[in-house]
Protein backbone atom coordinates (compact mmCIF):
# COMPACT_ATOMS: atom_id res chain seq x y z
CA UNK A 1 0.00 0.00 0.00
CA UNK A 2 1.01 3.70 -0.40
CA UNK A 3 0.95 4.57 3.38
CA UNK A 4 1.89 2.68 6.62
CA UNK A 5 -0.73 0.07 7.93
CA UNK A 6 -1.48 -0.71 11.15
CA UNK A 7 -4.35 -3.79 12.46
CA UNK A 8 -6.43 -4.25 14.25
CA UNK A 9 -7.86 -0.36 13.88
CA UNK A 10 -9.51 -1.15 17.30
CA UNK A 11 -8.88 -3.74 20.09
CA UNK A 12 -10.56 -4.33 23.08
CA UNK A 13 -9.23 -6.67 25.95
CA UNK A 14 -9.56 -7.73 29.53
CA UNK A 15 -6.58 -6.78 31.96
CA UNK A 16 -4.41 -9.46 31.97
CA UNK A 17 -4.25 -10.53 28.41
CA UNK A 18 -1.38 -10.27 25.99
CA UNK A 19 -2.28 -8.73 22.77
CA UNK A 20 0.07 -7.80 19.31
CA UNK A 21 -0.17 -5.06 17.74
CA UNK A 22 1.02 -5.27 13.40
CA UNK A 23 1.97 -2.40 11.82
CA UNK A 24 3.19 -2.65 8.10
CA UNK A 25 5.46 0.01 6.91
CA UNK A 26 5.92 2.05 3.67
CA UNK A 27 7.95 0.00 1.33
CA UNK A 28 11.49 0.59 0.93
CA UNK A 29 11.91 2.56 4.49
CA UNK A 30 14.21 0.99 6.76
CA UNK A 31 13.48 2.93 10.12
CA UNK A 32 10.48 2.04 11.88
CA UNK A 33 8.90 3.59 14.95
CA UNK A 34 6.26 2.61 17.50
CA UNK A 35 4.64 5.43 19.80
CA UNK A 36 1.75 5.36 22.25
CA UNK A 37 -0.49 8.11 22.95
CA UNK A 38 -2.73 8.52 25.70
CA UNK A 39 -5.99 10.59 25.34
CA UNK A 40 -5.43 14.06 25.49
CA UNK A 41 -1.82 13.97 25.73
CA UNK A 42 1.43 14.03 23.40
CA UNK A 43 3.24 11.21 22.09
CA UNK A 44 5.60 9.16 23.49
CA UNK A 45 8.58 7.53 22.13
CA UNK A 46 8.60 3.76 22.71
CA UNK A 47 10.94 1.74 20.46
CA UNK A 48 13.06 2.62 17.26
CA UNK A 49 14.59 -0.11 14.53
CA UNK A 50 16.66 1.10 11.84
CA UNK A 51 18.06 -1.48 9.48
CA UNK A 52 19.96 -4.70 10.89
CA UNK A 53 21.23 -2.66 13.93
CA UNK A 54 19.91 -3.60 17.40
CA UNK A 55 16.68 -1.50 17.72
CA UNK A 56 16.47 1.13 20.53
CA UNK A 57 14.15 0.09 23.11
CA UNK A 58 15.01 2.82 25.56
CA UNK A 59 11.41 4.35 25.58
CA UNK A 60 9.13 0.72 26.32
CA UNK A 61 7.63 1.21 29.57
CA UNK A 62 8.31 -1.90 31.51
CA UNK A 63 9.56 -5.38 30.62
CA UNK A 64 5.77 -6.63 29.40
CA UNK A 65 6.06 -4.43 26.71
CA UNK A 66 8.55 -5.98 23.37
CA UNK A 67 8.50 -5.29 19.37
CA UNK A 68 10.13 -7.33 16.79
CA UNK A 69 10.61 -6.44 13.06
CA UNK A 70 10.88 -8.64 10.23
CA UNK A 71 13.81 -7.74 8.25
CA UNK A 72 12.76 -4.23 7.22
CA UNK A 73 9.23 -4.89 7.00
CA UNK A 74 6.63 -5.71 9.07
CA UNK A 75 6.78 -5.15 13.39
CA UNK A 76 4.97 -6.84 15.91
CA UNK A 77 4.59 -4.72 19.12
CA UNK A 78 3.60 -6.91 22.26
CA UNK A 79 2.42 -6.08 25.00
CA UNK A 80 1.67 -8.90 27.59
CA UNK A 81 -0.32 -8.43 31.27
CA UNK A 82 -2.09 -5.60 29.83
CA UNK A 83 -3.17 -3.46 32.40
CA UNK A 84 -5.73 -0.23 32.39
CA UNK A 85 -2.98 1.91 31.87
CA UNK A 86 -2.03 0.26 28.81
CA UNK A 87 -5.12 1.87 27.38
CA UNK A 88 -4.21 4.29 24.77
CA UNK A 89 -3.52 4.63 20.79
CA UNK A 90 -0.19 3.23 19.50
CA UNK A 91 0.87 4.60 16.68
CA UNK A 92 3.76 3.59 13.90
CA UNK A 93 5.69 5.43 11.84
CA UNK A 94 8.36 4.81 9.00
CA UNK A 95 10.64 6.68 7.13
CA UNK A 96 14.41 6.27 4.77
CA UNK A 97 17.07 6.05 5.98
CA UNK A 98 18.35 9.18 5.35
CA UNK A 99 19.35 11.03 8.98
CA UNK A 100 19.32 14.49 7.66
CA UNK A 101 15.41 14.72 7.46
CA UNK A 102 13.27 12.93 10.00
CA UNK A 103 10.58 13.07 8.02
CA UNK A 104 8.13 10.57 9.54
CA UNK A 105 5.00 8.75 8.07
CA UNK A 106 2.69 7.73 10.52
CA UNK A 107 -0.20 4.72 10.54
CA UNK A 108 -3.44 5.51 11.62
CA UNK A 109 -3.08 3.55 15.05
CA UNK A 110 -4.46 0.89 16.69
CA UNK A 111 -6.67 2.37 19.59
CA UNK A 112 -6.07 -0.46 22.71
CA UNK A 113 -8.63 -0.43 25.05
CA UNK A 114 -7.86 -2.26 28.47
CA UNK A 115 -11.16 -3.00 30.49
CA UNK B 1 16.52 19.25 21.75
CA UNK B 2 15.61 22.64 22.58
CA UNK B 3 11.96 23.64 24.20
CA UNK B 4 9.32 25.12 22.06
CA UNK B 5 6.15 26.99 23.17
CA UNK B 6 3.09 27.70 21.22
CA UNK B 7 -0.22 28.86 21.83
CA UNK B 8 -2.94 26.24 22.95
CA UNK B 9 -5.64 27.42 20.21
CA UNK B 10 -6.24 29.63 17.24
CA UNK B 11 -8.80 30.14 15.12
CA UNK B 12 -8.74 31.04 11.51
CA UNK B 13 -11.65 31.39 8.48
CA UNK B 14 -11.83 29.63 6.13
CA UNK B 15 -9.83 30.57 2.81
CA UNK B 16 -7.70 32.95 5.15
CA UNK B 17 -4.27 32.69 5.50
CA UNK B 18 -3.78 30.32 9.34
CA UNK B 19 -0.10 32.19 10.65
CA UNK B 20 0.78 29.88 13.43
CA UNK B 21 3.92 30.91 15.77
CA UNK B 22 6.12 29.15 17.77
CA UNK B 23 9.00 30.39 19.77
CA UNK B 24 12.32 28.16 20.45
CA UNK B 25 14.51 30.94 22.13
CA UNK B 26 16.96 28.09 23.14
CA UNK B 27 17.44 26.47 19.73
CA UNK B 28 21.46 25.69 19.00
CA UNK B 29 22.86 25.80 15.62
CA UNK B 30 22.22 22.46 14.34
CA UNK B 31 18.81 21.97 15.29
CA UNK B 32 16.43 21.91 12.61
CA UNK B 33 12.51 23.15 13.37
CA UNK B 34 9.86 20.71 12.17
CA UNK B 35 5.99 20.87 11.69
CA UNK B 36 3.93 18.18 12.18
CA UNK B 37 -0.34 18.05 12.59
CA UNK B 38 -2.49 15.31 13.50
CA UNK B 39 -6.10 15.59 11.99
CA UNK B 40 -8.26 14.04 14.94
CA UNK B 41 -8.39 10.18 14.66
CA UNK B 42 -5.34 10.23 12.48
CA UNK B 43 -1.30 9.63 12.93
CA UNK B 44 0.44 12.44 12.73
CA UNK B 45 1.36 13.95 9.23
CA UNK B 46 4.80 16.09 8.34
CA UNK B 47 4.14 19.13 7.11
CA UNK B 48 7.60 20.72 6.52
CA UNK B 49 10.76 21.22 8.12
CA UNK B 50 13.60 23.75 8.13
CA UNK B 51 17.06 25.10 9.46
CA UNK B 52 17.46 28.55 8.71
CA UNK B 53 15.68 29.69 5.26
CA UNK B 54 12.51 30.14 4.62
CA UNK B 55 10.90 26.98 2.96
CA UNK B 56 8.04 26.49 0.99
CA UNK B 57 5.69 23.09 -0.03
CA UNK B 58 2.63 22.30 -1.61
CA UNK B 59 1.23 22.33 2.03
CA UNK B 60 2.74 25.69 3.57
CA UNK B 61 5.13 28.02 4.21
CA UNK B 62 8.33 27.85 6.94
CA UNK B 63 9.44 31.53 8.28
CA UNK B 64 12.10 31.57 10.32
CA UNK B 65 13.56 34.89 12.16
CA UNK B 66 16.73 35.37 11.39
CA UNK B 67 17.89 34.91 15.02
CA UNK B 68 16.14 31.55 15.14
CA UNK B 69 14.69 32.32 18.15
CA UNK B 70 10.90 31.72 17.01
CA UNK B 71 9.15 30.34 13.33
CA UNK B 72 5.88 30.91 12.22
CA UNK B 73 3.79 28.27 9.82
CA UNK B 74 1.96 29.46 7.13
CA UNK B 75 -0.95 27.80 5.77
CA UNK B 76 -1.81 29.99 2.78
CA UNK B 77 -5.62 29.03 2.30
CA UNK B 78 -6.60 27.46 5.04
CA UNK B 79 -9.78 24.81 4.67
CA UNK B 80 -12.26 23.25 7.12
CA UNK B 81 -9.74 20.03 6.57
CA UNK B 82 -6.71 22.32 8.06
CA UNK B 83 -8.45 21.85 11.19
CA UNK B 84 -5.98 19.83 13.57
CA UNK B 85 -3.29 20.05 16.03
CA UNK B 86 -0.47 21.35 14.87
CA UNK B 87 3.01 20.71 16.59
CA UNK B 88 6.53 22.93 16.22
CA UNK B 89 9.68 20.26 17.58
CA UNK B 90 13.23 21.24 17.29
CA UNK B 91 15.45 18.43 16.47
CA UNK B 92 19.10 18.26 15.61
CA UNK B 93 19.33 16.17 12.45
CA UNK B 94 20.93 12.77 12.99
CA UNK B 95 21.42 12.58 16.34
CA UNK B 96 21.89 9.89 18.46
CA UNK B 97 17.97 10.29 19.48
CA UNK B 98 16.98 10.24 16.11
CA UNK B 99 13.58 9.06 15.41
CA UNK B 100 12.75 9.75 19.20
CA UNK B 101 9.99 12.99 18.22
CA UNK B 102 8.75 14.74 21.40
CA UNK B 103 5.54 15.67 20.67
CA UNK B 104 4.52 18.72 23.10
CA UNK B 105 0.75 19.97 23.47
CA UNK B 106 0.71 21.85 20.22
CA UNK B 107 -1.91 24.29 18.96
CA UNK B 108 -5.45 23.44 18.37
CA UNK B 109 -6.14 25.35 14.86
CA UNK B 110 -9.54 25.72 14.39
CA UNK B 111 -10.80 26.55 10.97
CA UNK B 112 -14.44 27.86 10.76
CA UNK B 113 -16.56 28.92 7.73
Amino acid sequence: GAGVSQSPSNKVTEKGKDVELRCDPISGHTALYWYRQRLGQGLEFLIYFQGNSAPDKSGLPSDRFSAERTGESVSTLTIQRTQQEDSAVYLCASSLSDRRSEKLFFGSGTQLSVL
Amino acid sequence: DAKTTQPPSMDCAEGRAANLPCNHSTISGNEYVYWYRQIHSQGPQYIIHGLKNNETNEMASLIITEDRKSSTLILPHATLRDTAVYYCIVRVAGGTSYGKLTFGQGTILTVHP
